[in-house]
């Protein structure tokens, strides 16, 4: 069981917003540590998304969004539109882990 | 061009080992930890383990401890992931990433395949 925790799924019409929790803990997201968050299509490799908790790299649309406040943290997509059908995942380190785990993941379906 | 390229999908039977590769290039090999990470079939992204290639430290994740080794070759910028008996439970798609220290994994390998069957 991941120690960090997503909703296994979120949808949403296109054009509308949709968020994505990642709940954590005192050693990993409480601790300070930045949330990064990942978006995988179908049969591909994970693709970094955001970074440092509201960084995006370039390249990545800015439809895109994300926060951290306490022990959690957030992704927003606004607009919402059928290529965002995917699965989402953050990532933080973990002081107890000595290592970086994932969320549980999210997938998200555009209706 | 930074490129993180893995060895080739993988068909073994149970108790048999392997070693499965991921070459980096385009970067100081040494400057970045390469982490591991299993996808089981339909199921979500495990921080399997890490390795720091300067001075081949690693770190495991509990859930993985014991059951996989994590090295690398710096002259050769590869790192490895190594089972020494296979069980039809590793059956999963493998990923290397690298990263810096606490940070974010800008790039992937584009993953192994390893499929344990009898």
């Amino acid at each position: 069981q991941s120690v960090l925790t997503q909703p296994p799924s979120v949808s949403g019409a296109p054009g509308q917003r949709v968020t994505i929790s990642c709940t954590g803990s005192s050693s990993n997201i409480g601790a300070g540590y930045d949330v990064h968050w990942y978006q995988q299509l179908p049969g591909t490799a994970p693709k970094l998304l955001i970074y440092g908790n509201n960084n995006r790299p370039s390249g990545v649309p800015d439809r895109f969004s994300g926060s951290k406040s306490g022990t959690s943290a957030s992704l927003a997509i606004t607009g919402l539109q059928a290529e965002d059908e995917a699965d989402y995942y953050c990532q933080s380190y973990d002081s107890s882990l000595s290592g970086p785990p994932f969320g549980t993941g999210t997938k998200v379906t555009v209706l | 061009e930074v490129q993180l390229v893995q060895s080739g999908a993988e068909v073994k039977k149970p108790g048999e080992s392997l070693r499965i590769s991921c070459k980096g290039s385009g970067y100081s090999f040494t400057s970045y930890w390469i982490s591991w990470v299993r996808q089981m079939p339909g199921k979500g992204l495990e921080w399997m383990g890490r390795i720091d290639p300067s001075e081949s430290h690693t770190n495991y994740s509990p859930s993985f401890q014991g059951h996989v080794t994590i090295s690398a070759d710096k002259s050769i910028s590869t790192a490895y992931l190594q089972w020494t008996s296979l069980k039809a439970s590793d059956t999963a798609m493998y990923y290397c990433a690298r990263n810096w220290n606490y940070g974010e994994f800008d790039y992937w390998g584009q993953g192994t395949l390893v499929t344990v069957s009898s």
